[in-house]
């Protein structure tokens, strides 16, 4: 069980455009999401908290227009990269909290380039 | 603020040998500390959580509350131990962040 699935694992886009990433918690509900973003060799920094049916709560110098998230049920949120610029290209993992529990299960990321 | 320190970004030892890889955390409250492991081409997995006070995969890991202190150990390194190994920590509220380390990365020569 926890099963924390991210679509898509890779995307390559045009500077400008908009992509959007999908976490879903498979087999559990998930009131709070996380949103990390992973530089090589590096390690993860959490961008927000996105809790479901409210708004997220982003860390200091993280654009919230920039990323939006929506966390519109218990299983699914979406992180959206708005008018993408190269500097954004990242590697970006959700995890996922099963209500009630504090250990969180990791999607497994999605490699964004932008181009 | 919360913040956890890995000191060590690299560790090398031998098969057999004990291993102990450290992590030092800060936090204004009772806080709830977990060990993260992502092996190579994975995803991260959840090794271990101090409340748990279980062994898995022959490591375990001591909360030591005076010197603020998760130091992970194992007493035989195995070859498969060989991966990147995350310290985090996160409040007891399930809405509280879960923040992590800058990792350490453990190489286990044969």
């Amino acid at each position: 069980g926890a099963v924390v699935s991210q679509h898509p694992s890779r995307v390559i886009c045009k500077s400008g455009t908009s992509v959007k990433i999908e976490c879903r918690s498979l087999d559990f509900q998930a009131t709070t999401m996380f949103w990390y973003r992973q530089f090589p060799k590096q390690s993860l920094m959490l961008m927000a908290t996105s809790n479901e049916g409210s708004k997220a709560t982003y860390e200091q110098g993280v654009e919230k227009d920039k990323f939006l998230i929506n966390h519109a049920s218990l299983t699914l949120s979406t992180l959206t990269v708005t008018s993408a610029h190269p500097e954004d290209s990242s590697f970006y993992i959700c995890s996922a909290r099963r209500t009630g529990r504090t250990e969180a299960f990791f999607g497994q990321g999605t490699r964004l380039t932008v181009v | 603020a919360q913040r956890v320190t890995q000191p060590e970004k690299l560790l090398s030892v031998f098969k057999g040998a004990p291993v102990e890889l450290k992590c030092n955390y800060s936090y204004s409250g009772s806080p709830e500390l977990f060990w993260y492991v992502q092996y190579s081409r994975q995803r991260l997995q959840l090794l271990l959580r101090h409340i748990s006070r279980e062994s898995i995969k022959g490591f375990t890991a001591d909360l030591n509350k005076g010197e603020t202190s998760f130091h992970l150990k194992k007493p035989f390194a195995q070859e498969e131990d060989s991966a990147m190994y995350y310290c985090a920590l996160s409040g007891r509220n399930e809405n509280t962040p879960l923040v992590f380390g800058k990792g350490t990365r453990l190489s286990v020569i044969a």
